[in-house]
């Protein structure tokens, strides 16, 4: 079975500008999940997706977006990118949240200078 | 609020010699327990996981923990560290219910090994 690929690996944004990170959860598997982690700290729950909706969120503003498509695969969006928001981002699949079974990928790493 | 506290910011240890990395969390209910290692520029790996049942766990790569309710802790152990064991290692909670639930993550100990 495939693991939970992310894209891309690395990305180098300007703030104001705006990002989309993908993720294609394990097979299988119905459950996004989103993390933030930044340098030297623990991951920050963004926002979890299941079967296409939104069902639980982190603290981050507004402008942290996502999408879950009919394959279970992810988007999250990021608008109006600001310096704070340079993190490794880190795309965790499930299923059904059960057990809290996550399988992560390897992560993008956001640079926003 | 739920929370998970790994005192130890650094710590580095001689191969060979054993290892116990500190973990404190604050739940109100049963909880789920886990512990990832994350290499560098690496995503993050499942070592074991604590739902319920015998409170010592064993998991992958030689590694074992331990739940105390009693303490509130979750310390993971192994008995002799090997070079590639250096990595960082986090303490999770899982918080939430049913299809929305989320994992609250310490702050990490980082392990370097001495040769």
């Amino acid at each position: 079975e495939t693991g939970v690929t992310q894209s891309p690996t690395h990305l180098i944004k300007t703030r104001g500008q705006q990002v989309t990170l993908r993720c294609s959860s394990q097979s299988g598997h119905n459950t996004v999940s989103w993390y933030q982690q930044a340098l030297g700290q623990g991951p920050q729950f963004i926002f979890q997706y299941y079967r296409e909706e939104e069902n639980g969120r982190g603290n981050f503003p507004p402008r942290f977006s996502g999408l879950q498509f009919p394959n279970y695969s992810s988007e999250l969006n990021v608008n109006a990118l600001e310096l704070d928001d340079s993190a490794l981002y880190l795309c965790a699949s499930s299923l059904d949240g059960a057990g809290y079974g996550y399988t992560f990928g390897s992560g993008t790493r956001l640079t926003v200078v | 609020a739920q929370s998970v506290t790994q005192p130890d910011i650094h710590i580095t240890v001689s191969e060979g010699a054993s290892l116990e990395l500190r973990c404190n969390y604050s739940y109100g209910a049963t909880p789920y327990l886990f512990w990832y290692v994350q290499s560098p520029g690496q995503g993050l790996q499942l070592l074991l996981k604590y739902f319920s049942g015998d409170t010592l766990v064993q998991g992958i790569k030689g590694f074992e923990a331990e739940f105390k309710r009693s303490q509130s802790s979750f310390n993971l152990r192994k008995p002799s560290v090997h070079w590639s064991d250096a990595a960082e290692y986090f303490c999770a909670v899982g918080a939430g219910a049913g299809n929305n639930r989320k994992l609250i993550w310490g702050l990490g100990t980082s392990l370097a090994v001495n040769p």
